[in-house]
C-alpha cells in the first residue's frame, strides 16, 4: 500500500458528461501529480500541485483542471468527456516540489474511467 | 516519433532466464533514468534510477544507460514468477518525465 488513496476505483460514464476524480496524498505529502494511462499513449504526465499551487503542467487537455486544496486532498475535473478519454488515471503524491529521482513519488492504484 | 519507445512485448520467459527490457529516446537533454515496475491493477513503483551512462546494480537488477546511443536497458536475473510485471522506462529533465508505455513480461514457474 503507497498510502495515496483515489476515488473511486471503476468509473462509468457517458460522451458529454463531467466527471471528479479524488486523490488524497500520502501523510506529510505536499506535491500531487496527475496521470493518465492508456493502451495506445502509455504513461502521460497530467499536471503537478505543491502546497496548493499549480507547479508543472503536462499534456493536460484544456476539458480538463485540477485543483488541491488546504487539506492537500487533489480533484481531477474531466468534462465534456469523449470516448478517448477512457484510460486509467493515476494519481501519484511526493514530499518535495521539485521532481528529481531522488525524490520519490508514490502512485495510487488508480481510478478506471471508462466513457461510452 | 515518441520520445520513449518502449516495446510492449508482452515477453514471456521461464523461471530463472536473464531478461532484457530496453528504451530508446530522442531527446538527448534527458538527465535522469528510471525503471518502474506496474502489477496488474496496481501503480508502479520505483525500482531503479540513475544519473549517468553505466551500469547501475541492485540486486537481481541492473539498469544500463548508454547516452551515446540512446538507449536504456534493465536486466533481470534469475527471473522469478513475482517478476512478472508490467515494466515501464522514464527519463527526464528537472520536472519534466517522460514514460515508455511498458513491456509486459510473464516469467513461468
Amino acid at each position: 500500500d503507497s498510502g495515496v488513496t483515489q476515488t473511486p476505483k471503476h468509473l462509468i460514464t457517458a460522451t458529454g458528461q463531467r466527471v471528479t476524480l479524488r486523490c488524497s496524498p500520502r501523510s506529510g505529502d505536499l506535491s500531487v501529480y496527475w496521470y493518465q494511462q492508456s493502451l495506445d499513449q502509455g504513461l502521460q504526465f497530467l499536471i503537478q500541485y505543491y502546497n496548493g499551487e499549480e507547479r508543472a503542467k503536462g499534456n493536460i487537455l484544456e476539458r480538463f483542471s485540477a485543483q488541491q486544496f488546504p487539506d492537500l486532498h487533489s480533484e481531477l475535473n474531466l468534462s465534456s468527456l469523449e470516448l478517448g478519454d477512457s484510460a486509467l488515471y493515476f494519481c501519484a503524491s511526493s514530499s518535495l516540489g521539485q521532481f528529481n529521482p531522488g525524490n520519490t513519488i508514490y502512485f495510487g492504484e488508480g481510478s478506471w474511467l471508462t466513457v461510452v | 516519433q515518441k520520445e520513449v519507445e518502449q516495446d510492449p512485448g508482452p515477453l514471456s520467459v521461464p523461471e530463472g532466464a536473464i531478461v532484457s527490457l530496453n528504451c530508446t529516446y530522442s531527446n538527448s537533454a534527458f538527465q535522469y533514468f528510471m525503471w518502474y515496475r506496474q502489477y496488474s491493477r496496481k501503480g508502479p513503483e520505483l525500482l531503479m534510477y540513475t544519473y549517468s551512462s553505466g551500469n547501475k546494480e541492485d540486486g537481481r537488477f541492473t539498469a544500463q544507460v548508454d547516452k551515446s546511443s540512446k538507449y536504456i536497458s534493465l536486466f533481470i536475473r534469475d527471473s522469478q514468477p513475482s517478476d512478472s510485471a508490467t515494466y515501464l522506462c522514464a527519463m527526464g529533465l528537472e520536472n519534466d518525465m517522460r514514460f515508455g508505455a511498458g513491456t509486459r513480461l510473464t516469467v513461468k514457474p
